[in-house]
């Protein structure tokens, strides 16, 4: 079946660094692949999505690379600050043509001051 | 404009009492989802509306879930005789059309079944 792993351990970094986050996924091809922020007692919010033709996007200090033979996404933030603190969560469309999502249990990020 | 809203945020249940979950999704967003979140893990697909048809329901996790959107816009999920599995986050999203619109995402009930 499909399946979706993120990095289960926290990631602590620094403030000011750039902080990577890894998604692989197995037994699928997914068109597309998004990121979702999620803070506690909230929804994710989405980030960003990249398309299976697309090898990298960027927006502002996010920059999300999708590598089809490898089976994996990074998740890259540049120049993190304390409120990038979050959960980070990847998620992959399954069948059916109305974005129907798998996610992933999602990296928690923590940096510090 | 108001986002996704739900409620309640927070159902404390005894097993086997019913309960019903509600979500406002934007205003003319035609498609919404329901998602089941564990501790610790990903939000997990329930069910998928297109305005008001239920057009697939295969995450639900057992006939005691129902959900239903009868005018195209407000749904409910129901949950019948809930179990202690059944304690989670459920969370709402919904988007404006299909493929691969943005969803957003509600606040999410916290359901506990004692």
């Amino acid at each position: 079946s499909q399946k979706i792993e993120q990095n289960s351990e926290a990631l602590n970094i620094q403030e000011g660094k750039t902080a990577t986050l890894t998604c692989n996924y197995t037994n699928y091809s997914p068109a597309y692949l998004q990121w979702y922020r999620q803070d506690p007692g909230r929804g994710p919010v989405f980030l960003l999505l990249i398309r299976e033709n697309e090898k990298e996007k960027r927006k502002e200090r996010l920059k999300v690379t999708f590598d089809t033979t490898l089976k994996q996404s990074l998740f890259h933030i540049t120049a993190s600050q304390p409120a990038d603190s979050a959960t980070y969560l990847c998620a992959l469309d399954r069948t059916g043509g109305y974005n129907k999502l798998i996610f992933g249990a999602g990296t928690r990020l923590a940096v510090h001051p | 404009g108001a986002g996704v809203s739900q409620s309640p945020r927070y159902k404390v249940a005894k097993r086997g009492q019913d309960v019903a979950l509600r979500c406002d999704p934007i205003s003319g967003h035609v498609s919404l989802f329901w998602y089941q979140q564990a501790l610790g893990q990903g939000p997990e697909f329930l069910t998928y509306f297109q305005n008001e048809a239920q057009l697939d329901k295969s995450g639900l996790p057992s006939d005691r879930f129902f959900a239903e959107r009868p005018e195209g816009s407000v749904s409910t999920l129901k949950i019948q005789r809930t179990q202690q599995e059944d304690s989670a986050v459920y969370l709402c999203a919904s988007s404006l059309r299909q493929s691969t619109d943005t969803q957003y995402f509600g606040p999410g009930t916290r359901l506990t079944v004692l």
